[in-house]
């Protein structure tokens, strides 16, 4: 089993709508937790970082974190097709690795 | 642009020759990092460094494999005698001095490896 879970996708959906992107994992010493989005033969670009349980909102992007189900999630409002990439969670304990999900392949379409 | 930037973005080789990649990090971000990543799938850590000290290795580092960040500033992944399994997107990150630990990894384009 791999420490951190998430569904492959594709997730397709119309503009304008609600995108729901989630992740599971294993290790209970994952401290703090990050979205990242990832072009076409681009690197993952920073989306979202938190540390702690709760939402955290940046324009468009919420982030939830559940440490107690082990679950983090991000939501992306008013999608536009600009938005059609991988979107990869990652997550870290105590040292300085990040451990990835395998990412979800999200198409808005127009 | 003041992100992290990576060369070759393409290599291409033959399987047994050996290959460098260069990394330059954001300006005053201590921490660097090489991650490996195959398509479909997430990156994979290979290894970390403070300034100039290697801090932790992957076993996924194979004895092919080696890393260096003279200086602290730029660095490099060499793979000795390359094998078909070594085509991989070759990523490298940097994050900055953080209190308290961790900092959020910012990553460079990577370099895509073909081995023919």
């Amino acid at each position: 089993q791999k420490e951190v879970e998430q569904d492959p996708g594709p997730l397709s959906v119309p503009e304008g709508a609600i995108v729901s992107l989630n992740c599971t994992y294993s290790n209970s010493a994952f401290q703090y937790f990050m979205w990242y989005r990832q072009y076409s033969r681009k690197g993952p670009e920073l989306l979202m970082y938190t540390y702690s349980s709760g939402n955290k909102e940046d324009g468009r992007f919420t982030a939830q974190v559940d440490k107690s189900s082990k679950y983090i999630s991000l939501f992306i409002r008013d999608s536009q097709p600009s938005d059609s990439a991988t979107y990869l969670c990652a997550m870290g304990a105590a040292g300085n690795k990040l451990t990835f999900g395998g990412g979800t392949r999200v198409l808005v379409k127009p | 642009d003041t992100g992290v930037s990576q060369d070759p973005r393409h290599k291409i080789t033959k399987r047994g020759q050996n290959v460098t990649f260069r990394c330059d990090p954001i300006s005053e971000h201590n921490h660097l990092y090489w991650y490996r990543q195959t398509l479909g799938q997430g990156p994979e850590f290979l290894t970390y460094f403070q300034n100039e000290a290697q801090l932790e290795k992957s076993r996924l580092l194979s004895d092919r494999f080696s890393a260096e960040r003279p200086k602290g500033s730029f660095s490099t992944l060499e793979i000795q005698r390359t094998e078909q399994g070594d085509s991989a997107m070759y990523l490298c990150a940097s994050s900055p001095r953080g209190l308290g630990g961790n900092q959020p990894q910012h990553f460079g384009d990577g370099t895509r490896l073909s081995i023919l």
